[in-house]
């Protein structure tokens, strides 16, 4: 089956700096590669994602990279605002897997 | 639209006891999933549903949990009996087709203690 590293676990930036997350997958057949925003308590809600015949998709301050190749996909934030304080997870394949997690927190 | 309706919201047992989840999807949407998430942890996929039709249950530990999808429409998940590292929260997601083409949608969950 599908095995995802995300990576870092946490992160810590300052408001109006950039954040990226970064998530390996293990089956070369995944072919969806979405991207969760979980905030204190809350169901997670879909941010982003990104099929495999695109590298790059953005909207406004976010954007995901994927690499078929060396089997990898990034989530970046730019302008990063307080609000953006959340954990973040990855997930790729047919049955979703999801990755860790990445706890990312925007000091003002 | 209305979102995914769970049921309950918290739930406090004892080990060895039973318990159930309820889960009413989006309407129409043909795609159902049952999440266990972990504090801590990333949501892990427990079962998904077709209609009434079981896709995938590969990750269902069998022996104590199980989970029906009647008539294609609510689903329950059921765990008997209890131990102390069921202690999680239950998600269900629905979608209008399988994951890859459609996006899914959480429902609130279901936080589970088991003392």
């Amino acid at each position: 089956g599908e095995n995802v590293e995300q990576h870092p676990s946490t992160l810590s930036v300052q408001e109006g700096d950039s954040a990226v997350i970064k998530c390996t997958y293990s089956d070369s057949a995944s072919n969806y590669f979405p991207w969760y925003k979980q905030e204190l308590g809350k169901r997670p809600q879909l941010i982003i994602d990104i099929r495999s015949n695109v590298g790059e998709k953005k909207d406004q301050r976010i954007a995901v990279t994927l690499n078929k190749t060396a089997k990898h996909f990034s989530l970046h934030i730019t302008e990063t605002q307080p609000e953006d304080s959340a954990v973040y997870f990855c997930a790729a394949g047919y049955m979703l897997t999801f990755g860790g997690g990445t706890r990312l927190m925007v000091k003002p | 639209e209305a979102g995914v309706a769970q049921s309950p919201r918290y739930k406090i047992i004892e080990k060895r006891q039973s318990v159930a989840f309820w889960c009413n999807p989006i309407s129409g949407h043909a795609t159902l999933y049952w999440y266990q998430q972990i504090l801590g942890q990333g949501p892990k996929l427990l079962i998904q549903f077709q209609n009434n039709g079981v896709v995938d249950d590969s990750q269902l530990p069998k022996d104590r949990f199980s989970a029906e999808r009647l008539k294609g429409v609510d689903s329950t998940l059921k765990i008997q009996p209890a131990k102390l590292e069921d202690s999680a929260v239950y998600l269900c997601a629905s979608s209008l087709g399988t994951a890859g083409r459609y996006e899914q949608y959480f429902g609130p969950g279901t936080r589970l203690t088991v003392t």
